[in-house]
Parts: C-alpha cells; structure tokens; sequence
C-alpha cells in the first residue's frame, strides 16, 4: 500500500535552474495539494486540486506552477529555483467527504529541496 | 486569508508533566483536524472535530472544539519521551475547499 509517493527525496539546484518535484497517490484521492515547510512558518499551502483538471493558488504560489492532468498525479515544477525556495516539500491527499468535512490528509515523505 | 494561529510555538515539559497546545481562528470553523510531525517525519493525521463543544479522547490525548468553533486545543497527559515532535491544527479555508496550518507547537520532552 503505496499511499503518497513523492520523488526525490533530497535535491540541490542552483539558481535559475528549473525541476519538478512529483507526487503521485493510488488511493483514487480527489483532492491533492502541495505545502512547504520552513523553520518557524509551519506548513503554508501553495498549490492545491479539487480534482483532475482543476489547480488554485494557495498561500505562497509565487514561483510554483501546478496541473493535475490525472488523478493519482500532482507535480510542482519550480521554473527558475531562487535560494529563498529552499524547503521541505510535502504532498498531500484527501478524499474530500464534502465541503467542511475533510477526511483526514495523507503526507509523502517529503523533499527537501537546497537552493545554492 | 483564513488564519490558523497556534499557541505557543515551543514547549518543554518534564517527563510526566501535561502539555496544552490551543489553535484559534478569527472565523467560524466547519471543522478542525490535528497532525502530529515526529522530528524528521511527515505530518501524520490524529483527529477531527466537527461538533461545537465537541470532545474527543485518544489515551492520554484530549481534543476540544470551542463552543463557538473558533478555537481549539489538545492537551496531552503525564507526558512520555514517545509524544516528542510537532502538533499542528488545520482548518479549511474561506470557501472550505482548502486544508490551512497553524504554525504547529514544538513539544521537548525532559528526562
């Protein structure tokens, strides 16, 4: 039992480099959604999906473009990597019940990602 | 925005002490979940709550929903070197169909 798989576990760019971070479930989850974490920020949303075909911004999506071509895929792609992008990355799923009852989010192990 | 503020962002606690961490919004919640990040982990999903006034036990953990389901806490007791690590509260956002964080509470556990 897979759940959330995100891919890779560690990388190092440097600036002005693009990548993309991929997160894939296989729990037919409706609901994807991407979040960093900083040192004393917690975890800010940045992108996040209702449903194939369907992306919206979150807290921080400056920097970050998102699709959701399928439903068990979900990648960020960073497109000029700044040092201020350096983080830990989690994706995240639920299966959404209805509107203001969530069920709970599964987390991938996360990436931790270094901008030089 | 839909802001999630958690309180206090740093605990210590003596081995079989309690801890008290408390989540408040400025806005009604629908519904409020708490996670657990062990140092190095992901966020791992503890509990909803839905219900004002709403109580919930898991052992030694005690989840309530304010009456006016603005506020929130978790209040672990006799602490153990096991329950070291973040605890986040999450609510939806403004149109319900997003999952924001409080800024979590780091609990230490002394020997």
């Amino acid at each position: 039992n897979a759940g959330v798989t995100q891919t890779p576990k560690f990388q190092v760019l440097k600036t002005g480099q693009s990548m993309t971070l991929q997160c894939a479930q296989d729990m037919n989850h409706e609901y994807m959604s991407w979040y960093r974490q900083d040192p004393g920020m917690g975890l800010r949303l940045i992108h996040y999906s209702v449903g194939a075909g369907i992306t919206d911004q979150g807290e921080v999506p400056n920097g970050y473009n998102v699709s959701r071509s399928t439903t068990e895929d979900f990648p960020l792609r960073l497109l000029s990597a700044a040092p201020s992008q350096t983080s830990v990355y989690f994706c995240a799923s639920s299966s959404t019940a209805s509107l203001g009852a969530y069920s709970p989010l599964h987390f991938g192990n996360g990436t931790r990602l270094t901008v030089t | 925005g839909q802001q999630v503020m958690q309180i206090p962002q740093y605990q210590h606690v003596q081995e079989g002490e309690d801890f008290t961490t408390y989540c408040n919004s400025s806005t009604t919640l629908s519904n409020i979940q708490w996670y657990k990040q062990r140092p190095g982990g992901h966020p791992v999903f503890l509990i909803q709550l839905v219900k004002s006034g709403e109580v919930k036990k898991q052992k030694r953990l005690t989840f309530q929903f304010g009456e006016a389901k603005k506020n929130s806490s978790l209040h672990i007791t006799a602490t153990q070197t096991t329950d070291v690590g973040t605890y986040f509260c999450a609510g939806p956002g403004n149109r319900d169909d997003k999952i924001i964080f409080g800024k979590g509470t780091r609990l230490h556990i002394l020997p």
